[in-house]
């Protein structure tokens, strides 16, 4: 099971929006409704931004969302700020056999 | 509260065992499933496997499959991540995460074991 393919970085300006794709196969991505984004900060573990596509867990701000065409999901954090500076990972379930895949990641840069 | 307590950073020798734990706390532990997370330094997240600790039903990710062993103790809320002869290439941080059933996210995560392999 190869991991999911993102950007290495995406970058905006304070204010801007940036959005970061994440693409799969039929067999991850495009085949079940189950991708997450996780937000990760250097040294620290990684939180749970947005899940199911397009649901976001309690506390996570409004500004982060995400959506799904076929084989690529994609998360949108609108309104960029400081603190959203951070890599970002998406996962996708992929079937019984190898249940989880995670993305390669993306450097997200707030100019 | 959720949490979930990991062991603290090993310095070890390659050829050498090791085990290193997750303790969860503030929710039903065997009710969720526990998976491990590795990330190489400077490197992306990789998913190895997981465990139902309510029946211990374990699934490796093929890349991961023979190279470690994941088990858990109910009774002490703990789940275990070990290694039976270590090599440099298991350097890494390693984290423990929780989620409801395999189609479910990882919801909360440990802080990370980081694992040094050196000789």
């Amino acid at each position: 099971q190869s991991a999911l393919t993102q950007p290495p970085s995406a970058s905006g300006s304070p204010g801007q929006s940036v959005t970061i794709s994440c693409t799969g196969t039929s067999s991850d991505v495009g085949g079940y409704n189950y991708v997450s984004w996780f937000q990760q900060h250097p040294g620290k573990a990684p939180k749970l931004m947005i899940y199911e596509v397009t649901k976001r867990p309690s506390g996570v701000p409004d500004r982060f969302s995400g959506s799904k065409s076929g084989n690529t999901a994609s998360l949108t954090v609108s309104g960029l700020q400081a603190e959203d500076e951070a890599d970002y990972y998406c996962s996708s379930y992929a079937g019984s056999n190898n249940p989880y895949v995670f993305g390669t990641g993306t450097k997200v840069t707030v100019l | 509260e959720v949490q979930l307590v990991q062991s603290g950073a090993e310095v070890k020798k390659p050829g050498e065992s090791l085990k290193i734990s997750c303790k969860g706390s503030g929710y039903s532990f065997t009710s969720y499933w526990i998976g491990w997370v590795r990330q190489m330094p400077g490197k992306g997240l990789e998913w190895m496997g997981i465990i139902y600790p309510g029946d211990s039903d374990t699934r490796y990710s093929p890349s991961f499959q023979g190279q470690v062993t994941i088990s858990a103790d109910k009774s002490i809320s703990t789940a275990y991540l070990q290694w039976s002869s270590l090599k440099a290439s298991d350097t890494a941080m390693y984290y423990c995460a929780r989620h409801l059933g395999v189609t479910y996210p990882l919801d909360y995560w440990g802080q990370g074991t980081l694992v040094t392999v050196s000789s």
